[in-house]
């Protein structure tokens, strides 16, 4: 079945430091994939998407590439804040349905 | 509404109880999804509506769980004779329907912490 691998955490950078979290992915179809984030006592929103390969998603000075050949879509900011504390969720979607496969999540801490 | 909503934010039951959980999706959203997060997991799917039918319910983990969905509206996940396993955060999610292109993206409610005891 589908599964989503996501590195382990937590992660803790000092503001301003280049960010990546890696996202790899096992389909049987062909997925669109996403990046979830969760701040502190807020609902799930979705922070960015891509839906065929070489796409990239983009918001907030984050970024991802949906890249096929390697299965992987990671997160990427070159500067972060102390703001972007949050837990980071990746996801796949397939099928008609649509429905989410998310990986475990990381809390990444970012600070002053 | 602005954005989904779900009701109660917490419950504390004991085990063997009956629980009701409440999803109010965004107006004009037919596809609802519930999912559930137990700590230090991802999110799990559990089941999808597409208007008032569940055409996939595959992530119900026992027949202990159940949801409906009536009016293309509201949805109502219940947990019968709760276990200590249940304890989760349950989720809610709604989309555009399917082939308006706006179906991927899912909005999520705040959830339900489940806590039983």
């Amino acid at each position: 079945g589908d599964s989503v691998t996501q590195m382990e955490g937590p992660v803790t950078l000092s503001e301003e430091a280049f960010l990546t979290i890696n996202c790899t992915y096992t389909a049987t179809g062909y997925p669109s994939l996403f990046w979830y984030v969760q701040y502190p006592g807020e609902g799930l929103q979705l922070l960015l998407k891509a839906t065929k390969a070489d796409d990239k998603g983009s918001n907030k000075g984050f970024e991802a590439t949906y890249r096929k050949e390697t299965t992987s879509f990671h997160l990427e900011k070159g500067s972060v804040q102390v703001s972007d504390s949050a837990v980071y969720f990746c996801a796949l979607s397939t099928g008609a349905n649509s429905k989410l496969t998310f990986g475990k999540g990381i809390t990444l801490s970012v600070r002053p | 509404g602005a954005g989904v909503s779900q009701s109660p934010s917490n419950k504390v039951t004991e085990k063997g109880k009956d629980v009701e959980l409440r999803c109010d999706p965004i107006s004009g959203h037919t596809a609802l999804y519930w999912y559930r997060q137990r700590l230090g997991q991802g999110l799990e799917f559990l089941i999808y509506f597409q208007g008032n039918s569940a055409p996939d319910k595959s992530g119900l983990p026992s027949d202990r769980f159940s949801a409906e969905r009536t009016g293309e509206s509201v949805s109502t996940l219940t947990i019968q004779r709760t276990q200590q396993e249940d304890s989760a955060v349950y989720l809610c999610a709604s989309s555009y329907p399917f082939g308006t292109g706006r179906q991927e993206t899912q909005y999520f409610g705040p959830g339900t912490r489940l806590l039983v005891l």
